[in-house]
Protein backbone atom coordinates (compact mmCIF):
# COMPACT_ATOMS: atom_id res chain seq x y z
CA UNK A 1 0.00 0.00 0.00
CA UNK A 2 1.49 3.34 -0.84
CA UNK A 3 1.01 6.12 1.95
CA UNK A 4 1.44 9.57 2.28
CA UNK A 5 1.44 10.95 5.70
CA UNK A 6 0.49 14.05 7.01
CA UNK A 7 -0.45 15.97 10.31
CA UNK A 8 -4.16 16.64 10.37
CA UNK A 9 -3.64 19.57 12.42
CA UNK A 10 -4.85 22.15 12.71
CA UNK A 11 -2.09 24.15 12.83
CA UNK A 12 -2.10 27.25 14.20
CA UNK A 13 0.42 30.44 13.33
CA UNK A 14 -0.07 34.17 13.64
CA UNK A 15 -0.73 36.02 10.69
CA UNK A 16 3.05 37.10 9.28
CA UNK A 17 4.96 34.08 10.64
CA UNK A 18 6.11 30.68 8.56
CA UNK A 19 3.93 28.05 8.33
CA UNK A 20 5.56 24.60 7.62
CA UNK A 21 3.97 21.73 6.39
CA UNK A 22 5.10 18.39 6.39
CA UNK A 23 4.14 15.12 4.66
CA UNK A 24 5.84 11.93 4.24
CA UNK A 25 5.28 9.09 1.55
CA UNK A 26 6.60 5.30 1.30
CA UNK A 27 7.17 4.71 -2.04
CA UNK A 28 11.14 5.15 -3.20
CA UNK A 29 10.04 4.97 -6.42
CA UNK A 30 8.11 8.57 -6.69
CA UNK A 31 8.93 10.73 -8.94
CA UNK A 32 6.85 13.81 -8.70
CA UNK A 33 5.36 15.60 -6.06
CA UNK A 34 2.56 18.36 -5.69
CA UNK A 35 1.31 20.70 -2.99
CA UNK A 36 -2.75 21.32 -3.10
CA UNK A 37 -4.92 23.75 -1.35
CA UNK A 38 -8.70 23.18 -0.18
CA UNK A 39 -10.92 25.69 1.14
CA UNK A 40 -13.82 24.20 2.75
CA UNK A 41 -16.41 23.00 0.45
CA UNK A 42 -13.96 23.46 -2.38
CA UNK A 43 -11.94 21.52 -4.67
CA UNK A 44 -8.18 21.10 -4.66
CA UNK A 45 -6.48 23.93 -5.75
CA UNK A 46 -2.45 23.84 -7.33
CA UNK A 47 -0.01 25.73 -5.05
CA UNK A 48 3.32 23.57 -6.42
CA UNK A 49 5.17 20.57 -7.49
CA UNK A 50 8.53 19.61 -7.20
CA UNK A 51 10.67 17.01 -9.23
CA UNK A 52 14.18 17.43 -7.54
CA UNK A 53 15.75 17.43 -4.40
CA UNK A 54 16.28 20.55 -2.76
CA UNK A 55 13.73 23.87 -2.68
CA UNK A 56 11.42 25.32 -5.01
CA UNK A 57 10.31 28.88 -4.40
CA UNK A 58 7.38 30.49 -6.06
CA UNK A 59 6.33 34.01 -3.80
CA UNK A 60 5.52 33.04 -1.05
CA UNK A 61 5.79 29.62 -1.19
CA UNK A 62 8.69 27.42 -0.91
CA UNK A 63 8.47 23.52 -1.38
CA UNK A 64 11.02 21.42 -0.03
CA UNK A 65 11.86 17.35 -1.48
CA UNK A 66 13.96 15.17 0.32
CA UNK A 67 13.36 11.75 -1.54
CA UNK A 68 16.60 9.80 0.55
CA UNK A 69 14.37 10.80 3.31
CA UNK A 70 11.49 10.41 1.66
CA UNK A 71 10.17 13.84 3.28
CA UNK A 72 8.24 16.90 1.04
CA UNK A 73 7.43 19.68 2.71
CA UNK A 74 5.65 23.11 2.08
CA UNK A 75 6.76 26.67 3.62
CA UNK A 76 4.45 29.94 3.85
CA UNK A 77 6.19 32.86 4.42
CA UNK A 78 4.15 36.03 5.80
CA UNK A 79 1.18 34.13 6.65
CA UNK A 80 -2.09 35.81 5.73
CA UNK A 81 -5.71 34.69 7.48
CA UNK A 82 -6.44 34.05 4.05
CA UNK A 83 -4.35 31.56 3.78
CA UNK A 84 -6.27 29.61 6.36
CA UNK A 85 -7.09 26.12 4.68
CA UNK A 86 -6.57 22.46 4.23
CA UNK A 87 -3.03 21.59 2.56
CA UNK A 88 -3.04 17.97 0.56
CA UNK A 89 -0.33 16.59 -0.35
CA UNK A 90 0.21 14.53 -3.41
CA UNK A 91 2.38 11.99 -4.48
CA UNK A 92 2.65 10.59 -8.38
CA UNK A 93 3.96 7.40 -8.29
CA UNK A 94 3.26 6.13 -11.86
CA UNK A 95 1.18 6.95 -14.67
CA UNK A 96 -0.34 10.17 -13.68
CA UNK A 97 -2.08 9.20 -11.00
CA UNK A 98 -1.76 10.84 -7.76
CA UNK A 99 -1.84 9.17 -4.00
CA UNK A 100 -2.97 12.30 -1.27
CA UNK A 101 -2.67 12.67 2.18
CA UNK A 102 -5.30 13.07 4.33
CA UNK A 103 -4.42 16.76 4.51
CA UNK A 104 -3.18 19.54 7.24
CA UNK A 105 -5.81 21.98 8.16
CA UNK A 106 -3.82 25.47 8.77
CA UNK A 107 -4.90 28.12 10.90
CA UNK A 108 -3.69 31.90 9.99
CA UNK A 109 -5.05 34.28 12.91
CA UNK A 110 -5.14 37.82 12.66
CA UNK B 1 -10.42 28.55 -12.68
CA UNK B 2 -8.93 25.83 -14.19
CA UNK B 3 -10.88 25.21 -16.92
CA UNK B 4 -12.53 21.68 -15.86
CA UNK B 5 -16.21 21.75 -15.24
CA UNK B 6 -18.15 19.11 -13.66
CA UNK B 7 -22.29 18.12 -13.24
CA UNK B 8 -24.47 18.36 -11.54
CA UNK B 9 -22.72 20.67 -8.49
CA UNK B 10 -25.02 18.67 -5.63
CA UNK B 11 -27.04 15.32 -6.35
CA UNK B 12 -28.84 13.36 -3.55
CA UNK B 13 -29.80 9.46 -4.31
CA UNK B 14 -31.56 6.67 -2.04
CA UNK B 15 -29.36 3.64 -1.79
CA UNK B 16 -29.53 1.08 -4.68
CA UNK B 17 -29.94 3.69 -7.36
CA UNK B 18 -27.60 4.41 -10.01
CA UNK B 19 -26.01 8.00 -10.64
CA UNK B 20 -23.82 9.36 -13.82
CA UNK B 21 -21.99 12.44 -12.96
CA UNK B 22 -20.06 14.34 -15.65
CA UNK B 23 -16.71 16.01 -16.45
CA UNK B 24 -15.54 18.11 -19.13
CA UNK B 25 -11.29 18.19 -19.75
CA UNK B 26 -9.67 22.04 -19.74
CA UNK B 27 -9.04 22.85 -23.54
CA UNK B 28 -6.19 20.67 -24.71
CA UNK B 29 -6.00 18.05 -22.23
CA UNK B 30 -6.69 14.04 -22.95
CA UNK B 31 -6.59 12.79 -19.70
CA UNK B 32 -9.06 12.50 -17.18
CA UNK B 33 -8.70 11.06 -13.55
CA UNK B 34 -11.93 10.54 -11.05
CA UNK B 35 -11.26 10.95 -7.45
CA UNK B 36 -13.63 10.53 -4.52
CA UNK B 37 -13.07 12.89 -1.07
CA UNK B 38 -15.12 11.53 1.67
CA UNK B 39 -15.18 14.49 4.65
CA UNK B 40 -12.27 15.08 6.27
CA UNK B 41 -10.14 12.69 4.13
CA UNK B 42 -7.64 13.13 0.86
CA UNK B 43 -9.27 12.84 -2.49
CA UNK B 44 -9.18 8.63 -3.14
CA UNK B 45 -8.03 7.39 -7.01
CA UNK B 46 -11.06 5.79 -8.32
CA UNK B 47 -10.14 5.71 -11.88
CA UNK B 48 -8.13 7.55 -14.84
CA UNK B 49 -8.96 7.85 -18.61
CA UNK B 50 -6.50 8.50 -21.70
CA UNK B 51 -7.52 8.69 -24.54
CA UNK B 52 -10.82 7.00 -23.68
CA UNK B 53 -9.39 3.82 -22.48
CA UNK B 54 -9.12 3.24 -18.85
CA UNK B 55 -5.41 3.81 -17.75
CA UNK B 56 -5.43 2.83 -14.34
CA UNK B 57 -7.85 1.76 -11.61
CA UNK B 58 -7.87 2.45 -7.83
CA UNK B 59 -9.37 -0.10 -5.13
CA UNK B 60 -13.19 0.61 -5.71
CA UNK B 61 -15.40 -2.23 -6.56
CA UNK B 62 -16.49 -2.72 -10.76
CA UNK B 63 -19.97 -0.83 -9.36
CA UNK B 64 -17.97 2.18 -10.50
CA UNK B 65 -17.56 2.55 -13.78
CA UNK B 66 -16.84 4.93 -16.46
CA UNK B 67 -16.61 6.93 -20.07
CA UNK B 68 -14.03 8.65 -21.75
CA UNK B 69 -15.56 10.53 -25.50
CA UNK B 70 -13.60 11.24 -28.62
CA UNK B 71 -13.73 15.32 -27.23
CA UNK B 72 -12.03 13.59 -24.14
CA UNK B 73 -15.14 14.67 -21.64
CA UNK B 74 -15.82 11.62 -19.19
CA UNK B 75 -18.69 10.28 -16.74
CA UNK B 76 -18.63 8.30 -13.81
CA UNK B 77 -21.12 5.97 -13.30
CA UNK B 78 -21.77 4.43 -9.82
CA UNK B 79 -24.54 1.55 -9.59
CA UNK B 80 -26.24 0.11 -6.69
CA UNK B 81 -25.02 3.02 -4.32
CA UNK B 82 -24.68 3.06 -0.60
CA UNK B 83 -24.37 5.16 1.96
CA UNK B 84 -20.59 5.35 1.75
CA UNK B 85 -20.86 6.57 -2.05
CA UNK B 86 -22.01 9.89 -0.09
CA UNK B 87 -19.20 12.27 -0.93
CA UNK B 88 -17.11 14.96 -3.09
CA UNK B 89 -16.38 13.77 -6.50
CA UNK B 90 -13.42 15.35 -8.31
CA UNK B 91 -12.72 15.09 -12.25
CA UNK B 92 -8.72 15.73 -12.78
CA UNK B 93 -7.77 16.65 -15.76
CA UNK B 94 -4.20 16.44 -17.07
CA UNK B 95 -2.06 16.26 -20.46
CA UNK B 96 -0.76 12.64 -22.08
CA UNK B 97 -0.24 10.47 -19.35
CA UNK B 98 3.63 11.22 -18.79
CA UNK B 99 4.68 10.83 -15.50
CA UNK B 100 4.41 13.77 -12.98
CA UNK B 101 2.07 15.80 -15.55
CA UNK B 102 -0.12 17.97 -13.28
CA UNK B 103 -3.79 17.09 -12.75
CA UNK B 104 -6.21 20.30 -12.40
CA UNK B 105 -9.53 19.57 -10.60
CA UNK B 106 -12.82 20.90 -11.13
CA UNK B 107 -15.22 22.54 -8.55
CA UNK B 108 -16.90 18.46 -7.84
CA UNK B 109 -19.75 16.69 -7.26
CA UNK B 110 -21.09 16.37 -3.85
CA UNK B 111 -22.87 13.13 -3.82
CA UNK B 112 -25.45 12.49 -0.90
CA UNK B 113 -26.95 8.84 -0.40
CA UNK B 114 -30.21 8.58 1.88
Amino acid sequence: QKEVEQNSGPLSVPEGAIASLNCTYSDRGSQSFFWYRQYSGKSPELIMFIYSNGDKEDGRFTAQLNKASQYVSLLIRDSQPSDSATYLCAVNNAGNMLTFGGGTRLMVKP
Amino acid sequence: ETGVTQSPTHLIKTRGQQVTLRCSSQSGHNTVSWYQQALGQGPQFIFQYYREEENGRGNFPPRFSGLQFPNYSSELNVNALELDDSALYLCASSTSGGLGETQYFGPGTRLLVL
